[in-house]
């Protein structure tokens, strides 16, 4: 089964706050990302956090990371049309494998 | 333009048939890797390179061998073609093999099986 886990789909107000949620199971993980794929297209990252912290904030995108529950979340301000794309969250093990979970798909409306 | 190649972008062919999808990255990156992605868009990883070794097999049925002629290049190729061989195929690299690996992935190709 998925050793990364994340809700499939969420629908934002434009100008509202998006957060996407991500679980994983590895415990061994040393870093965990978060990529952005627009439609016809590669995946392209956004940010990453290293797994002995909490918090990450890069413009409008905020990290949060809480290791004991495993929980992952990327919280992204004032979303724009231009975000509506599918969210990857991943893991790295120290071997530098990565682990995909399924994808979130963004939907902002405005 | 720097960046991670991929030819070709699409790919229709029938059962049974051999093809060979071309991945080329100019970033002077040690390692290289393949992924499928599933009609669910789940990404699961094929194949990874580092300096033209191969590192990680993940079950792949041995109809997929990669080649890696030099660093820069890692070619997929897949003989007698399935129904369910049919996904988007994404080649990447990264500048190491250990994390934090960001990965830059090429724009994938659309392999479809009749």
């Amino acid at each position: 089964g998925e050793d990364v886990e994340q809700s499939l789909f969420l629908s934002v107000r434009e100008g509202d706050s998006s957060v996407i949620n991500c679980t994983y199971t590895d415990s061994s993980s040393t870093y965990l990302y978060w990529y952005k794929q627009e439609p016809g297209a590669g995946l392209q990252l956004l940010t990453y956090i290293f797994s002995n912290m909490d918090m990450k904030q890069d413009q409008r995108l905020t990290v949060l990371l809480n290791k004991k529950d495993k929980h992952l979340s990327l919280r992204i301000a004032d979303t724009q049309t231009g975000d509506s794309a599918i969210y990857f969250c991943a893991e790295t093990d120290s071997w530098g494998k990565f682990q995909f979970g399924a994808g979130t798909q963004v939907v902002v409306t405005p | 333009d720097t960046a991670v190649s991929q030819t070709p972008k699409y790919l229709v062919t029938q059962m049974g048939n051999d093809k060979s999808i071309k991945c080329e990255q100019n970033l002077g990156h040690d390692t290289m890797y393949w992924y499928k992605q599933d009609s669910k868009k789940f990404l699961k990883i094929m194949f990874s390179y580092n300096n033209k070794e191969l590192i990680i097999n993940e079950t792949v049925p041995n109809r997929f061998s990669p080649k890696s002629p030099d660093k820069a290049h890692l070619n997929l190729h897949i003989n007698s073609l399935e129904l369910g061989d049919s996904a988007v195929y994404f080649c990447a690299s990264s500048q190491v093999l250990t994390p934090p690996n960001e990965q830059f992935f090429g724009p994938g190709t659309r392999l479809t099986v009749l």
